[in-house]
């Protein structure tokens, strides 16, 4: 079945980097982009940014804009997000979730399926 | 950048039915999909483009959109849709992605 599973938790200091893992299978990982979302402990959901099914192309949330990075591994099907300069308010919950589009009816939708099971990263002193 | 604006929290009785409204402008472009999260679980995909419902969705779930607004219809509520539940759509303006705040609901 298609599936997404990621890192285990990580802890770090402020000014810190982390470097999280998604690893697909069940389906063909160069057809499809992959974003990334974080959740905030009690707050919604914040959308991260993508990369593409090559991995060559990357657009990310203008607030993470210089702190963060994507990158695709095509040859284990995994996915990488790096963030630095982590900051007490970096501490989330970290998912990455598959792109999948249709156009219906001369309108397009996307939406996110599936999710990984997330990653907890907490940033502390 | 859009945004989308929801309700912060909706109640419903047991077998009634609820909607939940997601405004903005990009709706009026792009389909919104709409994404169940109970409290320490992942979220997952209820709805997405016209009036899809993924596998495994029950079909009191159903989807629409008028102008500026999609809606998430539970018809018939259930104790176990008690959730948070969040609408994404594409940003008008660039290659971004947002989330609408997301609505708590309540089965009473």
């Amino acid at each position: 079945q298609v599936q997404l599973v990621q890192s285990g938790a990580e802890v770090k200091k402020p000014g810190a980097s982390v470097k999280l893992s998604c690893k697909a299978s069940g389906y063909t990982f160069t057809s499809y982009y992959m974003h990334w979302v974080r959740q905030a402990p009690g707050q919604g959901l914040e959308w991260m940014g993508l990369i593409s099914p090559s991995g060559d192309s990357t657009v990310y949330a203008q607030t993470l804009q210089g702190r963060v990075t994507m990158t695709r591994d095509t040859s284990t099907s995994t996915d990488y997000m790096e963030m630095s300069s982590l900051r007490s308010d970096d501490t989330a919950v970290y998912y990455c979730a598959r792109d999948n589009s249709v156009s219906a009816d001369g309108t397009m939708g996307w939406w996110f399926d599936p999710w990984g099971q997330g990653t907890l990263v907490t940033v502390a002193s | 950048s859009s945004e989308l604006t929801q309700d912060p929290a909706v109640s419903v009785a047991l077998g009634q039915t609820v909607r939940i409204t997601c405004q903005g402008d990009s709706l009026r472009s792009y389909y919104a999909s709409w994404y169940q999260q109970k409290p320490g679980q992942a979220p997952i995909l209820v709805m997405y483009a016209k009036n899809s419902r993924p596998s495994g969705i029950p079909d009191r779930f159903s989807g629409s959109r008028s102008g500026n607004t999609a809606s998430l219809t539970i018809t018939g509520a259930q104790a176990e849709d008690e959730a948070d539940y969040y609408c994404n759509s594409r940003d008008n303006s660039a290659n971004h992605w947002v989330f609408g705040g997301g609505t708590k609901l309540t089965v009473l």
